[in-house]
């Protein structure tokens, strides 16, 4: 029941921007809207977190749309460390559920 | 370094048996989250805990069981293992369990059963 939707699966090149979509078209006004990758073998990552407005970190940006439906991750320049699942999460007063993902492969 | 510690980190038992698994939350949170991670598959959410108390459950078996302590550390306690048991878990930790602050992650448990 993670209620957002991701495409399975996207390509880019190395040192190119990347722009993962997440839909989530019945987020309630109190979910914010949270993003982890996970690389091979390891825990999932915290990237970046918000709630209305555009925010930014040393790791990315995440853009709102002005409705919350839907929502951006970018990652401004990718490296091939940036190869991961990305996860985008509604996220309440409970629960953290993962959804399938975005698999991301940067290429060289 | 996420903060968040899981011994042990590899497990190997038979069938039938009963483990448990720790995890120590980053210094100052209060909800530790438990998931499992099958062979290439996603995470499932088991259990929430906050400051002692469940908050949430999601798919965990009955034969799972999992508790937070007074300090604040969590155990899952898998029970009758199954060769299906086989997986990754992870524990995770944030301050208020809710959706204004992150969750950090360990580096998980992995369980074998033989």
């Amino acid at each position: 029941d993670a209620k957002t939707t991701q495409p399975n699966s996207m390509e880019s090149n190395e040192e190119e921007p990347v722009h993962l979509p997440c839909n989530h078209s019945t987020i309630s006004g109190t979910d914010y809207i949270h993003w982890y990758r996970q690389l091979p073998s390891q825990g999932p990552e915290y990237v970046i977190h918000g709630l209305t407005s555009n925010v930014n970190n040393r790791m990315a940006s995440l853009a709102i749309a002005e409705d919350r439906k839907s929502s951006t991750l970018i990652l401004h320049r990718a490296t091939l460390r940036d190869a991961a699942v990305y996860y985008c999460i509604r996220k309440g007063a409970q629960k953290l559920v993962f959804g399938q993902g975005t698999r991301l492969t940067i290429n060289p | 370094d996420s903060g968040v510690t899981q011994t042990p980190k590899h497990l190997i038992t038979a069938t039938g048996q009963r483990v448990t698994l720790r995890c120590s939350p980053r210094s100052g949170d209060l909800s530790v989250y438990w998931y499992q991670q099958s062979l290439d598959q996603g995470l499932q959410f088991l259990i929430q805990y906050y400051n002692g108390e469940e908050r949430a459950k999601g798919n965990i078996l009955e034969r799972f069981s999992a508790q937070q302590f007074p300090d604040l550390h969590s155990e899952l306690n898998l029970s009758s293992l199954e060769l299906g048991d086989s997986a990754l878990y992870f524990c995770a930790s944030s301050v208020s369990g809710t959706g204004v602050d992150e969750a950090f992650f360990g580096q998980g448990t992995r369980l074998t059963v033989v």
